[in-house]
């Protein structure tokens, strides 16, 4: 079945560098996109959104990125801080199917000081 | 202004009972969403209520029911509960029924962590 995934389940920065976290999508007829942090016994917390039509969206400290030849989305965190550290979620909604999420795995991001 | 409130935080129940979980949205939300949430693993779609009517189902037994009042707030249900029922369920509200939209993305609340022993 159609699922979204990650490549990475654990990913760690030093503190200050950039954060890139990827994330693969096979459903093809996806039209919107989300990343989300949850951290530690905390609900998902909104970060960015973009839809299929474009390939760029940038929120404070953060991009999302659409690859959508390669069905590939990335979530780059700017100067990454302690308070970064968390579970990154990217999910998905397909064309059509406006009324839930399709989350992936997660990648735990840790920010080394 | 609160965001997404659960109660409770936390549940310890036994085999075969029953459980109601509680969610009141965020002012002026009318769409209500119920995910489960199983260690390690990303959340998964249960149910979307908006304006008190069932308006999505994910693959949940029909143990699983869910209803919306008036004010918007929302309870969950599950029945008969088995042990692999034990997850963090979260609810989530959004200001339109869909959630495709940048005017209107799904807030999730911190959830009700059930245990079933």
């Amino acid at each position: 079945g159609e699922s979204v995934g990650l490549h990475l389940p654990t990913l760690s920065v030093q503190e200050g560098d950039n954060s890139i976290i990827n994330c693969a999508y096979s459903n093809s007829a996806s039209d919107y996109f989300i990343w989300y942090k949850q951290e530690s016994g905390k609900g998902p917390q909104f970060i960015i959104d973009i839809r299929s039509n474009m390939d760029k969206r940038q929120g404070q400290r953060v991009t999302v990125l659409l690859n959508k030849t390669v069905k590939h989305l990335s979530l780059q965190i700017a100067a990454t801080q302690p308070g970064d550290s968390a579970v990154y979620f990217c999910a998905e909604i397909p064309l059509g199917s406006a009324r839930q999420l399709t989350f992936g795995s997660g990648t735990q991001l840790t920010v080394l000081p | 202004d609160a965001g997404v409130t659960q109660s409770p935080t936390h549940l310890i129940k036994t085999r075969g009972q029953h459980v109601t979980l509680r969610c009141s949205p965020i002012s002026g939300h009318k769409s209500v969403s119920w995910y489960q949430q199983v260690l390690g693993q990303g959340p998964q779609f249960i149910f979307q209520y908006y304006e008190k009517e069932e308006r999505g189902r994910g693959n949940f037994p029909d143990r699983f029911s869910a209803r919306q009042f008036p004010n918007y707030s929302s309870e969950l249900n599950v029945n008969a509960l088995l042990l692999g029922d034990s997850a963090l369920y979260l609810c989530a509200s959004s200001l339109l029924a869909g959630v495709n939209s940048y005017n209107s993305p799904l807030h999730f609340g911190n959830g009700t962590r059930l245990t079933v022993t």
